[in-house]
């Protein structure tokens, strides 16, 4: 257990689905991060959280939309996604936005899209 | 589209052995670089930050070098252990990852 917990672990969805997957963390950390890694890949950037505002959406298609009702939750929502969205999604925080803080990382949502 | 590249892909090495593995990324624009541990079936785990040209970290067996001039990074394992064996990870300005170097320490 790292002190960020996401759920599900596992999630399979049929395209005109709408799904959410939760991020949490209780470490006091002010900013949280999406990564999606696709096979072969690098960990890509997705959306930045911090003190609750986005500050970095990273080219993002509009059908993955992300929230942060608080700093210590971070949902992103799913519709009408494509099999080519199948991927491990991981969240992440920090104790602020900068360069020199290192992430704590979930255990990430294993997302297949059907 | 920034270029964080590691090497190699993947190593395979005996217990006992000791290894080393790069990440090389932008010389310019440098702010930090973050190396990463990632086994399998969990989280990954930050090692090092490093930011300054020329820092040395170490954290037991695990150690890391840094030269921003040439944008390069070392990370060495001295005496790999079976449990060593993960995904290591390098992430430039915190943002910016490799695709890793898959290290597996056999027995």
């Amino acid at each position: 257990e790292t002190g960020v917990t996401q759920t599900p672990r596992h999630l399979v969805m049929g395209m005109t689905n709408k799904k959410s997957l939760k991020c949490e963390q209780h470490l006091g950390h002010n900013a949280m991060y999406w990564y999606k890694q696709s096979a072969k890949k690098p960990l890509e950037l997705m959306f930045v959280y911090s003190l609750e505002e986005r500050v970095e959406n990273n080219s993002v298609p509009s059908r993955f939309s992300p929230e942060c009702p608080n700093s210590s939750h971070l949902f992103l929502h799913l519709h009408t996604l494509q099999p080519e969205d199948s991927a491990l999604y991981l969240c992440a925080s920090s104790q602020v936005t900068g360069t020199n803080y290192g992430y704590t990382f979930g255990s990430g949502t294993r997302l297949t899209v059907v | 589209i920034l270029n964080v590249e590691q090497s190699p892909q993947s190593l395979h090495v005996q217990e006992g052995d000791s290894t080393n593995f790069t990440c090389s990324f932008p010389s310019s624009n440098f702010y930090a670089l973050h190396w990463y541990r990632w086994e399998t079936a969990k989280s990954p785990e930050a090692l090092f930050v490093m930011t300054l040209n020329g820092d040395e970290k170490k954290k037991g067996r695990i150690s890391a070098t840094l030269n921003t001039k040439e944008g390069y990074s070392y990370l060495y394992i001295k005496g790999s252990q079976p449990e060593d064996s993960a995904t290591y990870l390098c992430a430039f300005n915190q943002f910016y990852f490799g695709t890793g170097t898959s290290l597996t320490v056999i027995p």
